[in-house]
Parts: C-alpha cells; structure tokens; sequence
C-alpha cells in the first residue's frame, strides 16, 4: 500500500533553517507529482509546492518563494522541502503528499511533521 | 490566486441527517475540485474528486455536485463515524487553495 513518511521536523529559532524528508512506498515514485502542504495551529490548510515526476518542473507559493525550495532523488524514492530564513508563522504540520497529476487532486497524504519556529 | 470561499464553518447535526457543506470559487475552476475528510490528529483524505466522483473506497452516502465557481458535498444520512472537518481544494491551477474547512460534530 501507499506510505509516505515525513521527517525533519522539529523546533528551529527564527531566521533558522529545516529540511524536511518524505519516504515513499508502495508505488512506483519516479512516476507522480509529488507535493507539500501545511497546516497552522488554526488548522487551515496551505498549499505549498509541487514537483513534478522527473524533478523538472518545481513550483512554490509565491508567498514562499526566495525561502522554500523543493527537490526530489527518484534513486531513493524521496521528497524534499529545504526550508530557510524561517519566520514564526511558518509553524505548522508539514504533509508530503502524491498527486494524481500537475493539476489534480491529491490522492495520498503522509501524517505529517511538525515544525515549530520560536526562539 | 483563485480564493476558495466555504461554508458554514461549523455544523452539528444528528445520525440519519442529510448534510451540506458549500465551496465558491473566486472565478471558475471546471470542476476542477476536491473535497477531503480530515479527523482529529490524522491526515486529510480523498473524498471526492472533479467535482463528483467518489474516490475509490468511500461511501455512496457521500456525493459532490455544481459547476463553475459554485460546489456542493453532501452526506445523506449522516453516521456517527462521519465527524471531522471537510476541505475543498481546487486545482485548476496554481496555487492549489484550501477552503477553510468545515467542522462537522455528530450530536
């Protein structure tokens, strides 16, 4: 079955910087999109960057750019999220997640990691 | 960015009701739409997708309909193991916006 498994996260001082790990199995990796969400203490949900099956093709939030940055190593079937420069309201969950193609639904999301931004 | 607007934030309902969670969309999205089930400490999960189809596993008491700017999930006779929050999502394009979510309590 589809298991994704996120890691990385954790309590950083503001400015700090994180890279967050996601493990997929159960499906062939090289094939699918592959995203970030979050999700803040409130609980809202934001979408965050995708990339696409080869690595090619990567897109962040606008209101992330500059900071995030996602990357892939289809060799070891993992997804990630370099993550600089952090501010206070990035705290949130971090889900990995697969996509059913570029402009699609998600299909399978991992349980998340927490990433607390406070000095 | 396309804005998901989506309603009510809460609910309370009883078993056997039906019930009804709205999403607009700040411009047309050609049911480029998902809805997800999220319970308390766990991950979202796939629900519905393009607007109407159920996503495979899920019940038939689940059913998503509309067009354009304007979507609707409906459960018609809520169950106990229904409770959660509910999310659209569109895709049309990027980025992927999130409704707010729809907290649904089983009284």
């Amino acid at each position: 079955q589809v298991q994704l498994v996120e890691s990385g996260g954790g309590l950083v001082k503001p400015g700090g910087s994180l890279r967050l790990s996601c493990v997929a199995s159960g499906f062939t990796f090289s094939n699918y999109y592959m995203s970030w969400i979050r999700q803040d203490p409130g609980e809202g949900l934001e979408w965050v960057s995708f990339i696409s099956a080869s690595g090619s093709t990567t897109y962040v939030a606008d209101s992330l750019k500059g900071r995030f940055t996602i990357s892939r190593d289809n060799a070891k079937n993992s997804v990630y999220l370099q993550m600089d420069s952090l501010r206070a309201d990035d705290t949130a969950v971090y889900f990995c997640a697969r996509d059913a193609g570029p402009y699609s639904r998600i299909e399978y999301w991992g349980r998340g990691t927490m990433v607390t931004v406070s000095s | 960015d396309i804005q998901m607007t989506q309603s009510p934030a809460s609910l309370s309902a009883s078993v056997g009701d039906r019930v009804t969670i709205t999403c607009r969309a700040s411009q047309g999205i050609s049911n480029s739409l998902a809805w997800y089930q999220q319970k308390p400490g766990k991950a979202p999960e796939l629900l519905l997708y393009d607007a109407s189809r159920l996503d495979s596993g899920v019940p038939s008491r689940f059913s998503g309909s509309g067009s354009g700017t304007d979507y609707t999930l409906t459960i018609t006779s809520l169950q106990p193991e229904d409770f959660g929050t509910y999310f659209c999502q569109h895709y049309y394009s990027t980025p992927k916006t999130f409704g707010q979510g729809t907290k649904v309590e089983v009284k």
